[in-house]
């Protein structure tokens, strides 16, 4: 089955410094791809849509300077936490849409906890 | 926007026990209905995904219906099992997924 790898799964970080969170699919080629966040105890909530060769699409409430999303490759999306603080403390996760199936097929990455100090 | 609400939040029962969660959202027009299931700090795993054309799914000891119409899916767990417990979270289709709070089940032994 197609699978998500999501790095790293877990990281510690001083407020103020940058955290880049990978999102590869690992046996298919994925020209769109999501970020997730969850808060505790919460549903996830779409973050943005990361388009492979285009700039993402980023959900209303979301900013753009903040979380830097990059799709170079039709099996990998980053998304970079610039000057995280305490606040962006959260579980991220990754989707991704096989290319060319249908929008509402999607296989989700196992997730990455933050915690910002 | 579409809404997707879960009840009840969390539930708690014996071994052995069937049970029903349940998923609704606010605007019918979706493609599919998914349930996931999350353990404490990991991804989600995919349970059973209903195409807006069908009224059920069956996957071993897991059934989840549609109603479409009435914006309602149910999750039938028989036979429930300490493995079983987890959080349970829906999510509908339309231009993106949408996802519910979720149902945290605890499985006493």
């Amino acid at each position: 089955g197609a699978v998500v790898s999501q790095h790293p799964s877990w990281v510690i970080c001083k407020s103020g410094t940058s955290v880049k969170i990978e999102c590869r699919s690992l046996d298919f080629q994925a020209t769109t791809m999501f970020w997730y966040r969850q808060f505790p105890k919460q549903s996830l909530m779409l973050m943005a849509t990361s388009n492979e060769g285009s700039k993402a699409t980023y959900e209303q409430g979301v900013e753009k300077d903040k979380f830097l999303i990059n799709h170079a490759s039709l099996t990998l999306s980053t998304l970079t936490v610039t000057s995280a603080h305490p606040e962006d403390s959260s579980f991220y996760i990754c989707s991704a849409r096989p290319q060319g199936w249908a929008k509402n097929i999607q296989y989700f990455g196992a997730g990455t906890r933050l915690s910002v100090l | 926007k579409q809404e997707v609400t879960q009840i009840p939040a969390a539930l708690s029962v014996p071994e052995g026990e069937n049970l029903v969660l349940n998923c609704s959202f606010t605007d019918s027009a979706i493609y599919n209905l998914q349930w996931f299931r999350q353990d404490p700090g990991k991804g989600l795993t995919s349970l059973l995904l209903i195409q807006s054309s069908q009224r059920e799914q069956t996957s071993g000891r897991l059934n989840a219906s549609l109603d479409k119409s009435s914006g309602r899916s149910t999750l039938y767990i028989a036979a429930s099992q300490p493995g079983d417990s987890a959080t349970y979270l829906c999510a509908v289709t339309g231009n993106q997924f949408y996802f519910g709070t979720g149902t945290s089940l605890t499985v006493i032994p």
